[in-house]
């Protein structure tokens, strides 16, 4: 079964500290990497993706890096605010299929005033 | 939420009984995509479609069954509830399978 490990569950990050989020995967096959962000009560929202051609991509406070050797990929959130309370989840898509994507298991932020 | 809405929005129900879940969308956009949430679980895909009456399985279809009849309808019915079936579900579309993945707002969905 094709797997995307995200780590950790749960993270609590004082206001303009960083937060980080880290993902791991074993399909060589996967050629996209996104990070959705989903408030409660609404649905996943596409925050920053990356593929695997690249080692870093930034989009105003939020970087992912991306290791291939490694297999691993991670969310960087500068500056953390109380608005970047939410649930993450980085996913993975299988470029020789359908392109369906695989969640990891998601990582609630807590981000104290 | 990309002009995609969901139905009902939340749902209690009985174990045994069948239920229907609708995904509409606005974009006509070809792929579309069913999903549940649990805790501890992230989202795992249940079925997608990938045009009209062209529809597979996903990770955890056992249970579900799917209908794409036209491009802005996908619904998702489960013949007979289980409790093992409450819930979040999400619908997502995308233009393409290499396009983002947009979600809807969800349905919360009890089997008592």
């Amino acid at each position: 079964q094709q797997q995307v490990k995200q780590s950790p569950q749960s993270l609590i990050v004082q206001k303009g500290g960083i937060s980080i989020i880290n993902c791991a995967y074993e399909n060589t096959a996967f050629d996209y990497f996104p990070w959705y962000q989903q408030f409660p009560g609404k649905g996943p929202a596409l925050l920053i993706a990356i593929r695997p051609d690249v080692s870093e991509k930034k989009e105003g406070r939020f970087t992912i890096s991306f290791n291939k050797s490694a297999k691993q990929f991670s969310l960087h959130i500068m500056d953390s605010q109380p608005g970047d309370s939410a649930t993450y989840f980085c996913a993975a898509r299988d470029g020789g299929s359908q392109g369906n994507l695989i969640f990891g298991k998601g990582t609630k932020l807590s981000v104290k005033p | 939420d990309a002009g995609i809405t969901q139905s009902p929005r939340h749902k209690v129900t009985e174990t045994g009984t069948p239920v229907t879940l609708r995904c509409h969308q606005t974009e006509n956009h070809r792929y579309m995509y069913w999903y549940r949430q649990d805790p501890g679980h992230g989202l795992r895909l249940i079925h997608y479609s990938y045009g009209v009456k062209d529809t597979d399985k996903g990770e955890v279809s056992d249970g579900y069954s799917v209908s794409r009849s036209k491009t802005e309808d996908f619904l998702l019915t489960l013949e007979s509830a289980t409790s093992s079936q409450t819930s979040v579900y999400f619908c997502a579309i995308s233009e393409s399978k290499v396009s983002e993945q947009f979600f809807g707002p969800g349905t919360r969905l009890t089997v008592l």
